[in-house]
């Protein structure tokens, strides 16, 4: 039972386009919303994180969008850049059982070409 | 990476062996977990402590048992290693990250092969 869902599975995008991965939850009790970056032979990296009482957050070229009513949240890459090209992971944080978990999506593997 | 450590980088076991890989951080985090990394699946958790002597399971903790006897100190043992619990390991801990809220950062990750 995969809790938070991610699609799609990878991403080719050209360089200046706007890459878009999209999340969906399940567990109301989820109360943060991180991404993180991966790149090859390296550990999953904090990108950008949103609360669900907001909407959009966005640094530099990075942007989350949050729909809390449908239980979705999406990240946007404005400006794709080929140092882009990296695993992309959604996750969700919330007190489950007897202390704070942070469950991933099965992550986006994004190629941005030249 | 933010003061934790994983050891081995790299191991190759056999079959049936016990393996016991060690998460290290020098800054003094309650909480801290390990996660292993498959194709397809993501992260998922294994186990997870929220102080010494205080771990709990994740979602694939059938074969694997921890200890964590100091606060620095995490450790992931796979009693009898399967061929199923080849992947990439990581170890992560539960930091603040201002007014925001809280984050987890990442070890560099121990990938297993089990022959």
């Amino acid at each position: 039972q995969q809790q938070v869902k991610q699609s799609p599975q990878s991403l080719i995008v050209q360089k200046g386009g706007i890459s878009i991965i999209n999340c969906a939850y399940e567990n109301t009790a989820f109360d943060y919303f991180p991404w993180y970056q991966q790149f090859p032979g390296k550990g999953p990296a904090l990108l950008i994180a949103i609360r669900p009482d907001v909407s959009e957050k966005k640094e530099g070229r990075f942007t989350i969008s949050f729909n809390k009513s449908a239980k979705q949240f999406s990240l946007h890459i404005m400006d794709s850049q080929p140092g882009d090209s990296a695993t992309y992971f959604c996750a969700a944080i919330g007190i489950v059982g007897t202390a704070s978990k942070l469950t991933f999506g099965t992550g986006t593997r994004l190629q941005v070409t030249l | 990476d933010a003061g934790i450590t994983q050891s081995p980088r790299h191991k190759v076991t056999e079959t049936g062996t016990p393996v016991t890989l060690r998460c290290h951080q020098t800054e003094n985090h309650r909480y801290m977990y390990w996660y292993r990394q498959d194709p397809g699946h993501g992260l998922r958790l294994i186990h997870y402590s929220y102080g010494v002597k205080d771990t709990d399971k994740g979602e694939v903790s059938d074969g694997y048992s921890v200890s964590r006897s100091k606060t620095e100190d995490f450790l992931l043992t796979l009693e009898s290693a399967t061929s199923s619990q080849t992947s990439v390991y990581f170890c992560a801990i539960r930091i603040r990250t201002g007014a925001d809220g809280y984050g987890y950062t990442f070890g560099s990750g121990t990938r297993l092969t089990v022959v």
